[in-house]
């Protein structure tokens, strides 16, 4: 059964980078058939996609972060990883990784995310 | 503001029906699939429904989904207390460079 945990600091001063990772286990973080993202819900709010990376190295980032954001991965540690720079108040949040399953065929983008971590809140504060 | 508009929340009694919306437009829902996610209070989203309408293993058949143009439908019936939840739309948008987008989220009570 697969199982992603999230880990990292839980507090970062504003203005410094967030830096978390994902540790995947129970199946290969370089399956050609699943992407791995993050999303992030600040509290009592909704959820925000964040980005995505195929195991080759291939991202896609949200357009809102993608000038902060860089997620990378490391298939001998089956883990990937996301890194926010210059954090703000709006930071914070709890973040979670996911598996991301996206297809395309004729009748458009199939796109999914399972199974999530449990999430780890990230505080922003000095 | 989220791409995705979802009634805030949505209440009915024990062993009633109750159905939530996601409402987006033509770069997303109109021709992409949904999924759905449940959120039980303090605790990482669940998938419910993938493509539209189908159900992951172990998830009941008192879940359900449907698409019908820029919108879909999440349907729960036989209402359990243990429903109680955030409710999440979620699918991909082709004016976001290979997005995945929410709505805003809908919260359960069965009172």
């Amino acid at each position: 059964q697969l199982q992603l945990q999230e880990s990292g600091p839980g507090l970062v001063k504003p203005s410094e980078t967030l830096s978390l990772t994902c540790t995947v286990s129970g199946g290969s973080i370089s399956s050609s058939s699943y992407y791995w993202g993050w999303i992030r819900q600040p509290p009592g709010k909704g959820l925000e996609w964040i980005g995505s990376i195929y195991y080759s190295g291939s991202t896609y980032y949200n357009p809102s972060l993608k000038s902060r954001v860089t997620i990378s991965v490391d298939t001998s540690k089956n883990q990937f990883s996301l890194k926010l720079s210059s954090v703000t108040a709006a930071d914070t949040a709890v973040y979670y990784c996911a598996r991301r399953i996206l297809v395309y065929d004729s009748s458009g983008y199939n796109n999914w995310f399972d199974p999530w971590g449990q999430g780890t809140l990230v505080t922003v504060s000095s | 503001q989220s791409v995705l508009t979802q009634p805030p929340s949505v209440s009915a009694a024990p062993g009633q029906k109750v159905t939530i919306s996601c409402s987006g437009s033509s770069s997303n829902i109109g021709n992409n699939y949904v999924s759905w996610y449940q959120q039980l209070p303090g605790t990482a989203p669940k998938l419910l429904i993938y493509e539209n309408n189908k159900r992951p293993s172990g998830i009941p058949d008192r879940f359900s989904g449907s698409k019908s143009g820029t919108s879909a439908t999440l349907g729960i019936t036989g209402l359990q207390t243990g429903d109680e939840a955030d409710y999440y739309c979620g699918t991909w948008d082709s004016s976001l460079s290979a997005g995945g987008v929410f709505g805003g989220g809908t919260k359960l009570t069965v009172l």
